[in-house]
């Protein structure tokens, strides 16, 4: 079973900031916070990742509260091409148990 | 584009036939995983290579073979398939399998059974 709980959809105005929630209340020390999104009829793409700071890349920027319960990614000029299902993933490091397991995401519309 | 080539994009194969997705990056990643995602859901997770070893098998149906022939290639042989296998296959790799790397993902194998 996924260990995130999303927000199913979510819209949001072109030109402005997307905020999309994550809750991962059962996270462990050794679980990093990993998003991916996917654009319709392609492949899951990778977006950015982190253990407890903040990180920021050309993509976005992403949000982890202190206890680690919950975070945000933030898509800071949202266009119509990042319309996709986002997903966040709390991943093990280390060991065999290191794989992606997607849950349901959250639907994420771009309008003008 | 994407580094993860996957062929071919789309795939329609008789419930007899034998067929073989193939996947190849050559990012020098030495992990690679193949997942099936049914439409309007997440993908699932199948097999997982590491080191040309397979590691993880989902408890994926016999019908489904894969094979890692070497470290920049990954196949998935079909036979005897269903139509509930009609999905999109996804291919993906990673520097190393113990999740200290991201993925990278193919845009998938569209299959149809009929």
């Amino acid at each position: 079973d996924a260990k995130t709980t999303q927000p199913p959809s979510m819209d949001c105005a072109e030109g402005r900031a997307a905020n999309l929630p994550c809750n991962h209340s059962t996270i462990s020390g050794n679980e990093y916070v990993y998003w991916y999104r996917q654009i319709h009829s392609q492949g899951p793409q990778y977006i950015i990742h982190g253990l407890k700071n903040n990180e920021t890349n050309e993509m976005a920027s992403l949000i982890i509260t202190e206890d680690r319960k919950s975070s945000t990614l933030i898509l800071p000029h949202a266009t119509l091409r990042d319309t996709a299902v986002y997903y966040c993933i709390v991943r093990v490091v280390g060991g065999s148990q290191g794989n992606l397991i997607f849950g349901k995401g959250t639907k994420l519309s771009v309008k003008p | 584009d994407t580094e993860v080539t996957q062929t071919p994009k789309h795939l329609v194969m008789g419930m007899t036939n034998k067929k073989s997705l193939k996947c190849e990056q050559h990012m020098g990643h030495r992990a690679m995983y193949w997942y099936k995602q049914k439409a309007k859901k997440p993908p699932e997770l199948m097999f997982v290579y590491s080191y040309e070893k397979l590691s993880i098998n989902e408890s994926v149906p016999s019908r489904f073979s894969p094979e890692c022939p070497n470290s920049s290639l990954l196949n998935l042989h079909l036979h005897a398939l269903q139509p509930e296998d009609s999905a999109l296959y996804l291919c993906a790799s990673s520097h190393e399998g113990q999740g200290k790397s991201p993925l990278h993902f193919g845009n998938g194998t569209r299959l149809t059974v009929t």
